[in-house]
């Protein structure tokens, strides 16, 4: 079945100690799209790609990067990453043709 | 830009009894809309959406809902829950030019009680 898998499901990570998040599809979408999601809270969208083209949100912290070597592979790159960035990170793609996002079941980050 | 609000942050409600999720919305363009459902520690799951045509959208699991252009409304309905559509339901909008940035709502959890 064509799919958004994201790896791994559970993360733990040390307070500063630099952790990649990883999205793969299936679904040969040109758009790929990062959310996050704190506990009890709608996931808010850190940055997309349109094929090649990165667009980040004017709100998005610095401390959060992307990279997405080609069209099935997209990663998410916490550089020192604080109490603050627990949370579920999930990972969407989407093509103009379908008019909606397909999601992930997310990587759930804790941070200690 | 676009804004999302979600009436009720809990709805509990018994089993097989009707259930409404209270959706409205605020665009200064045109917009799609959708309403997603998340299971603990689960990605989002599409139950329906609304591009155009029909105000009536049928969507998975029995759920429907009804697009109300003057009122800015998207609400989410269902005539009989079950104890499996307790979960998150999160009402989204998106612009219908440019990339297709989602914007949610705060969520509503639904629990089911038998």
């Amino acid at each position: 079945d064509a799919m958004v898998i994201q790896n791994p499901r559970y993360q733990v990570t040390q307070f500063g100690k630099p952790v990649t998040l990883s999205c793969s599809q299936t679904l040969n979408h040109n758009v790929m799209y990062w959310y996050q999601q704190k506990s009890s809270q709608a996931p808010k969208l850190l940055f997309h790609y349109y094929d090649k083209d990165f667009n980040n949100e004017a709100d998005t912290p610095d401390n959060f990067q992307s990279r997405r070597p080609n069209t099935s592979f997209c990663f998410l790159d916490i550089r020192s990453p604080g109490l603050g960035d627990a949370a579920m990170y999930l990972c969407a793609t989407s093509s103009l043709a379908y008019n909606e996002q397909f999601f992930g079941p997310g990587t759930r980050l804790t941070v200690l | 830009a676009q804004s999302v609000t979600q009436l009720d942050s809990q709805v509990p409600v018994f089993e097989e009894a009707p259930v409404e999720l209270r959706c409205n919305y605020s665009s200064s363009v045109s917009v799609y809309l959708f309403w997603y459902v998340q299971y603990p520690n689960q990605g989002l799951q599409l139950l329906l959406k609304y591009l155009s045509g029909s105000t009536l959208v049928k969507g998975i699991n029995g759920f429907e809902a009804e697009f109300n252009k003057s009122q800015t409304s998207f609400h989410l309905r269902k005539p009989s829950v079950h104890i499996s559509d307790t979960a998150e339901y999160f009402c989204a909008v998106s612009a219908i030019q440019g990339a297709q940035k989602l914007v949610f709502g705060q969520g509503t959890r639904l629990t089911i009680n038998p």
